[in-house]
């Protein structure tokens, strides 16, 4: 079956402006995980939706940060007033559960603020 | 303080050697992960331990509850297992990841 999709797959944006990233999870996959990695950086963890509730959102890197899911399929990452410092792939991947063995990773989008 | 630490931070291999990446943590876990990227970008799982030793083909995760700490190894490595290995370890109450910050792998023919 498909695998975990994002969109858009490259975002170009000047800086102060707002964005939204999608994840579309595999399908049935009940966990959902948001990463972050900058240019040349480790990965960081941002948020993680069980279903549709995210236990913890502290991992968000600033108020200008929000993310939400609905009927526990596809989510957005929302960016406002968009920082240079926001350069990054964004990562999405899912799980069956969060206890299951295996995350599937998205192919990122890659966000860009000029 | 980094709450994960990898090493080593680059590593040449001829084909056919035996390759150890270690990694240590200094929080409380439910689970460490083993993830690898490809020089295109594209993140697989590996493996995901809470405990004892695992086997996928060549790949073997160890971890050592007790002494935090996790290895991973690749016998008779091969070019294709060049990437950057990553250890990751979610916090004990599932809510958050920390991640080392990658082992860069180059397995020459």
């Amino acid at each position: 079956g498909a695998g975990v999709s994002q969109s858009p797959s490259n975002k170009v944006t000047e800086k102060g402006k707002d964005v939204e990233l999608r994840c579309d999870p595999i399908s049935g996959h009940t966990a959902l995980y948001w990463y972050r990695q900058s240019l040349g950086q480790g990965l960081e963890f941002l948020i993680y939706f069980q279903g549709n509730s995210a236990p913890d959102k502290s991992g968000l890197p600033s108020d200008r940060f929000s993310a939400e899911r609905t009927g526990g399929s596809v989510s957005t990452l929302t960016i406002q007033r968009t920082q240079q410092e926001d350069s990054a792939v964004y990562l999405c991947a899912s799980s069956f559960s969060p206890g299951s063995n295996e995350q599937y990773f998205g192919p990122g989008t890659r966000l860009t603020v000029t | 303080k980094n709450e994960v630490e990898q090493s080593p931070q680059n590593l040449t291999a001829q084909e056919g050697e035996f390759i150890t990446i270690n990694c240590s943590y200094s929080v409380g876990i439910s689970a460490l992960h083993w993830l690898q990227q490809h020089p295109g970008g594209g993140i697989v799982s590996l493996f995901m331990l809470s405990s004892g030793k695992k086997k996928h083909g060549r790949l073997i995760a160890t971890i050592n509850i007790q002494e935090k700490h996790s290895s991973l190894h690749i016998t008779a490595s091969h070019p294709r297992d060049s990437a950057v290995y990553i250890c990751a370890v979610r916090s004990g109450n599932f809510n958050k990841f920390y991640f080392g910050s990658g082992t860069k792998l180059n397995v020459k023919p």
